[in-house]
């Protein structure tokens, strides 16, 4: 079945790097944008970055601007956020999510704590 | 960059009744792309409308989008005990997430 699983989250020090990764099946991943969205504790969902299907085209949100950077691999059909100088306010779980006009396929999320 | 103001922040009712969200942009929205979620505790978001007015894959025909420019309206019709969650509208032109709108059982 269509399937996003996230990986990689977990406590982290402040100004610390964390890669997460997300493995897709079901689909051909190939065919689609992907997402990273992001929810800090008892707070609402904030879009992160997004990428083209072939990786051409990458936009992040002002917030992670700098400091993060999404990626693929197709062939392994796996999604990537690479973030770096991690703050206390960007603890929140992570989740990916397939781009099809509207997020139409999410994982279940990864937690990333940010704290000393 | 477009600002989404979701209203009521919390909407108390009954099984049963008429659920009427609102989402506000502080700025036109192009072509309507404007997308609709709900989360309940604990899960993941589940896309419900795109395109403003366009039910996603699987979703009850209770769920309703309308709207353009910058005033948009989730309606559900008739409430379920399922259907009790925080709801979410989001542009992508660029991308936006209003703060929601929790729907708690009155």
């Amino acid at each position: 079945q269509v399937q996003l699983v996230e990986s990689g989250g977990g406590l982290v020090k402040p100004g610390g790097s964390l890669r997460l990764s997300c493995a897709a099946s079901g689909f051909t991943f190939s065919d689609y944008y992907m997402t990273w969205i992001r929810q800090a504790p008892g707070k609402g969902l904030e879009w992160v970055a997004y990428i083209s299907q072939s990786g051409g085209a990458i936009y992040s949100s002002d917030s992670m601007k700098g400091r993060v950077t999404i990626s693929r691999d197709n062939a392994k059909n796996s999604l990537y956020l690479q973030m770096n100088s991690l703050r206390a306010e960007d603890t929140a779980v992570y989740y990916c999510a397939r781009w099809n006009e509207g997020m139409d396929v999410w994982g279940q999320g990864t937690t990333v704590t940010v704290s000393s | 960059e477009i600002v989404l103001t979701q209203s009521p922040g919390t909407l108390s009712l009954s099984p049963g009744e008429r659920a009427t969200l609102s989402c506000r942009a502080s700025q036109s929205v192009s072509s309507n792309y404007l997308a609709w979620y709900q989360q309940k505790l604990g899960q993941a978001p589940r896309l419900l409308i795109y395109r403003a007015s366009i039910r996603a894959t699987g979703i009850p025909d209770r769920f309703s989008g309308s709207g353009s420019g910058t005033d948009f309206t989730l309606t559900i019709s008739g409430l379920e005990a399922d259907d009790f969650a925080v709801y979410y509208c989001q542009q992508y032109s660029p991308w936006t997430f209003g703060q929601g709108t929790k729907v708690e059982i009155k």
